[in-house]
């Protein structure tokens, strides 16, 4: 596509269940990153794929959040039994390798957790 | 460790006023330098960048040199437009790897008629 796609653009979730975020890259770009968008905390680095391979996940900051991506394009970031506090605009951003000096971010989901 | 501080806001001016917005870094090695913008209700956009010492990033008339003696990568525009309010975050990426981006807290702009 001609950019990053995600979806839903919003949800909203009850506290306790699972919800997946979705997200299509730029067709071609190896590179995926989700970042997490929240009042107070700014925006911060959760995971990092390199194809299918997540070689660093340092910003997940529960257990209780996972991320998939399969065949080198579309990838999920799960969160189970989603608490308040989770809220927040999750971005997704590609690039188009490793060393590209540029990320072009998607606009993002934003979850509302009640 | 890696860090970006960034002037708090909301910075509002008149249209045509001259804009300054700072931004100072944290880094081992030697980072690239970014300023990013988000538009009411669009998504993060890359305005500029700078990937090495007193490179000068410009773009859309707003400009920013990577300045290691001060660890600085100040965003400035001379006259600016009713259209350049939205949110300025300036970000770093460490040397050496990916798009690991640390992000400056944003700096909510808003210009006047």
């Amino acid at each position: 596509g001609a950019g990053v796609s995600q979806s839903p653009s919003n949800k909203v979730t009850e506290k306790g269940k699972d919800v997946e975020l979705r997200c299509d890259p730029i067709s071609g770009h190896t590179a995926l990153y989700w970042y997490r968008q929240s009042l107070g905390q700014g925006l911060e680095f959760l995971i990092y794929f390199q194809g299918n391979s997540a070689p660093d996940k340092s910003g997940l900051p529960s257990d209780r959040f996972s991320a998939e991506r399969t065949g080198g394009s579309v990838s999920t970031l799960t969160i189970q039994r989603t608490q308040q506090e989770d809220s927040a605009v999750y971005l997704c951003a590609s690039s188009l390798e490793q060393g590209s000096p540029e990320a072009f971010f998607g606009q993002g989901t934003r979850l509302t957790v009640v | 460790g890696n860090s970006v501080t960034q002037m708090e806001g909301p910075v509002t001016l008149s249209e045509e006023a001259f804009l300054t917005i700072n931004c100072t870094y944290t880094a081992t090695g030697y980072p690239s330098l970014f300023w990013y913008v988000q538009y009411p209700g669009e998504g993060l956009q890359l305005l500029l960048k700078a990937t090495k010492a007193d490179d000068k990033g410009s773009n859309k008339g707003f400009e920013a040199t990577y300045r290691k003696e001060t660890t600085s990568f100040h965003l400035e525009k001379g006259s600016v437009q009713v259209s350049d309010s939205a949110v300025y975050f300036c970000a770093l990426r460490p040397p050496g790897g990916y798009n690991k981006l640390i992000f400056g807290a944003g700096t909510r702009l808003a210009v006047h008629p």
